[in-house]
């Protein structure tokens, strides 16, 4: 079965550091998709990041970058010149196929502390 | 309004009534989803549609049904709430393998159902 998990359960940094959520997952097969969530208070789940574990090159959305270790089943995300807007749970996520269903970490909160 | 929708956003019920989440998309995707959010256990899939009329269960399917008549629709009913079926309910939705972005499932705002 596929797993995912996040051994961050809270963090804090200033505004306008960098920092980094470690994720990692369990699968047995070659090729998968992999995505970072942001839930902010509002609670909508709002894409931050995808990976098809294919592509070598990791992902990056502006201030959002992903490094992606297929070996070592890893995939953290690197936010860059946080703001206080990054203020969220962020929730890594995995899914085989287009259409699966999407297997989610229990989630990162992250606090960006003026 | 585009997009995905649910209804209501927030429900209070009590035990054994039958409470119906209702979910709309329209973007005419073909895969439709239910996930409830449980403190502790991130996002968990309750059912899923490929299409009118096809669903299937997924990880915690006891005490839901689902229907799919109209492609547009994916209602959620909890027939006899209970008060372990307080959470936050997701609807989602995706397009067709190989179209464009159809690696992505696009949530909606949520519903918050408290069961007394």
């Amino acid at each position: 079965a596929q797993t995912v998990t996040q051994s961050q359960p809270e963090m804090s940094v200033q505004e306008a550091e960098t920092v980094t959520l470690s994720c990692t997952y369990d699968t047995s097969e070659s090729n998968y998709y992999l995505f970072w969530y942001k839930q902010p208070p509002s609670r909508q789940m709002i894409l931050v990041i995808r990976q098809e574990a294919y592509k070598q090159q990791n992902a990056t959305e502006n201030r959002f970058s992903v490094n992606f270790q297929k070996a070592a089943k890893s995939f953290s995300l690197k936010i860059s010149d946080s703001q206080l807007g990054d203020t969220a749970m962020y929730f890594c996520a995995f899914m085989i196929e287009v259409g699966d269903k999407i297997i989610f970490g229990k989630g990162t909160r992250l606090h960006i502390l003026p | 309004d585009a997009g995905i929708t649910q209804s209501p956003r927030y429900k209070i019920t009590e035990t054994g009534r039958q409470v119906t989440l209702m979910c709309h998309q329209t973007w005419s995707h073909s895969y439709m989803f239910w996930y409830r959010q449980d403190l502790g256990h991130g996002l968990r899939l309750i059912y899923y549609s490929a299409a009118a009329d096809i669903t299937d269960k997924g990880e915690v399917p006891d005490g839901y049904v689902v229907s799919r008549s109209k492609t547009e629709n994916f209602p959620l009913t909890l027939e006899s709430a209970t008060r372990s079926q307080t959470s936050v309910y997701f609807c989602a939705s995706s397009e067709l393998p190989g179209l464009e972005s159809s690696d992505t499932q696009y949530f909606g705002p949520g519903t918050r159902l408290t069961v007394l």
